[in-house]
């Protein structure tokens, strides 16, 4: 059974980078029809998609927070990582990790598997 | 790109059927069949109940359906159960790969 593991700092300055790693396990993350995301949700607020990508890339990113995401992967590790800069209060938020599926023939599944989810508090 | 629009609550009493809207544009729901639903409980992550606008998942119960029509899409309760209170969240590609979720609907079971 395929399972996403958030991790990272609980706190993050104002100004500073946000910086956050979800490890796949009981999958490849090289699997040929798995793309990778990051979504948000604010305290008591609705869920916003941050960004997917593939193991070999692009990534693509939320056209509001293009400026500010990069999203990359690590196979050696079974890994991919959100780095979210110059944050603020508002970026307060339980991020979630999840994968969604594509094939030729499905076409998408989008986050059909999702982390538990890491809370990350902005405040100095 | 600007969120879905769904109700922000909405209410039934077991047995009953309950429907959500959500409403999008010509560039996400009303342009491409890729409309997903997640149902979220207090404290817990998002779980895909319905995908490609009215395709269950294996081990979702048949008393959720869903359907889309123009730039609105629709999920459906046939039935309502304790355990169906939960927030509730649609989905839509929105084009260029890029996704767009819904405001979230919070379903009371009375």
């Amino acid at each position: 059974q395929l399972q996403l593991q958030e991790s990272g700092p609980g706190l993050v300055k104002p100004s500073e980078t946000l910086s956050l790693t979800c490890t796949v396990s009981g999958g490849s993350i090289s699997s040929g029809s798995s793309y990778w995301a990051w979504v948000r949700q604010p305290p008591g607020k609705g869920l916003e998609w941050i960004g997917s990508l593939y193991y070999t890339g692009p990534a693509f990113y939320n056209p509001a927070l293009k400026s500010r995401v990069s999203m990359s992967v690590d196979t050696s590790k079974n890994q991919f990582s959100l780095n979210l800069m110059s944050v603020t209060a508002a970026d307060t938020a339980v991020f979630y990790c999840a994968k969604l599926h594509y094939d030729t023939l499905t076409g998408y599944i989008p986050f059909d598997y999702w982390g538990q989810g890491i809370l990350v508090t902005v405040s100095s | 790109q600007s969120a879905l629009t769904q109700p922000r609550s909405v209410s039934g009493s077991p047995g009953q059927s309950v429907t959500i809207s959500c409403t999008g544009t010509s560039n996400d729901v009303g342009g491409y069949n890729y409309v997903s639903w997640y149902q979220q409980h207090p404290g817990k992550a998002p779980k895909l109940l319905i995908f490609g606008v009215n395709k269950r998942p294996s081990g979702v119960p048949d008393r959720f359906s869903a359907s889309k029509s123009g730039n609105t899409a629709s999920l459906t309760f046939s039935g309502l159960q304790a355990d169906d209170e939960a927030e509730y969240f649609c989905c839509s590609y929105a084009g260029s790969y890029t996704w767009v979720f819904g405001g979230g609907t919070n379903l009371t079971v009375l």
